[in-house]
């Protein structure tokens, strides 16, 4: 169980473009989704937290209006990178919370997608 | 400013041998703590969790973590590797409920025949 799947799982773009990323929980509902992103060799960085039906909350220095995030369902979260550019590629991964289980604190984390952007 | 710092970012080790892959972070009140692995171009998969309780936490695949409040670390350990723990190892925290994770920066277990 806990399953947690993203589509697509890599993707090439021209410079300017957007790209919507979906992350989707497939076998529970997640109220809380959240957005990382890891360029090579480095940790991850959280991007925003993703609730359910209300705005997404940015971490200090991510442009909100450039990767937009959409949460309207408890199974769905959507990341989308507006005007790509180079310096976007990167692998974002997301992770989502079971809201059976709160008090666990863990986040199940999907495959990843892997942006080039050229 | 709440942080996790893992102490290695590389750690070569021969096959059966065993490893020790460190985990800091800053002082709180309260802490919830996790290792998690990564294996090339995938996400994460959870290795092990403290919560409360023991401070010894195991995982199905012979790693264990003990977390020591007074030294603020939750080392990683495994007394015999495989070829196949060869991954990125990633310590997070927590410092609240429902909070978000705070990720050290990665240690690179390389595990040579």
């Amino acid at each position: 169980g806990a399953v947690v799947s993203q589509h697509p799982s890599w993707v090439i773009c021209k410079s300017g473009t957007s790209v919507k990323i979906e992350c989707r929980s497939l076998d529970f509902q997640a109220t809380t989704m959240f957005w990382y992103r890891q360029f090579p060799k480095q940790s991850l960085m959280l991007m925003a937290t993703s609730n359910e039906g209300s705005k997404a909350t940015y971490e200090q220095g991510v442009e909100k209006d450039k990767f937009l995030i959409n949460h309207a369902s408890l199974t769905l979260s959507t990341l989308t990178v507006t005007s790509a550019h180079p310096e976007d590629s990167s692998f974002y991964i997301c992770s989502a919370r079971d809201r059976e289980q709160p008090i666990s604190y863990e986040q199940y984390f999907g495959p990843g997608t892997r942006l080039t952007v050229t | 400013a709440q942080s996790v710092t893992q102490l290695d970012s590389q750690v070569p080790v021969f096959e059966e041998a065993p490893v020790e892959l460190r985990c800091n972070y800053s002082s709180s009140v309260s802490v919830y703590l996790f290792w998690y692995v990564q294996y090339p171009n995938q996400g994460l998969q959870l290795l092990l969790k403290y919560l409360s309780g023991s401070t010894l936490v195991e995982s199905i695949n012979g790693f264990e973590a003990e977390f020591n409040k007074s030294q603020t670390s939750f080392h990683l350990r495994k007394p015999s590797v495989h070829i196949s723990d060869t991954a990125e190892y990633f310590c997070a925290v927590s410092y609240n409920q429902g909070g978000k994770l705070i990720f050290g920066q990665g240690t690179e277990l390389s595990v040579k025949p």
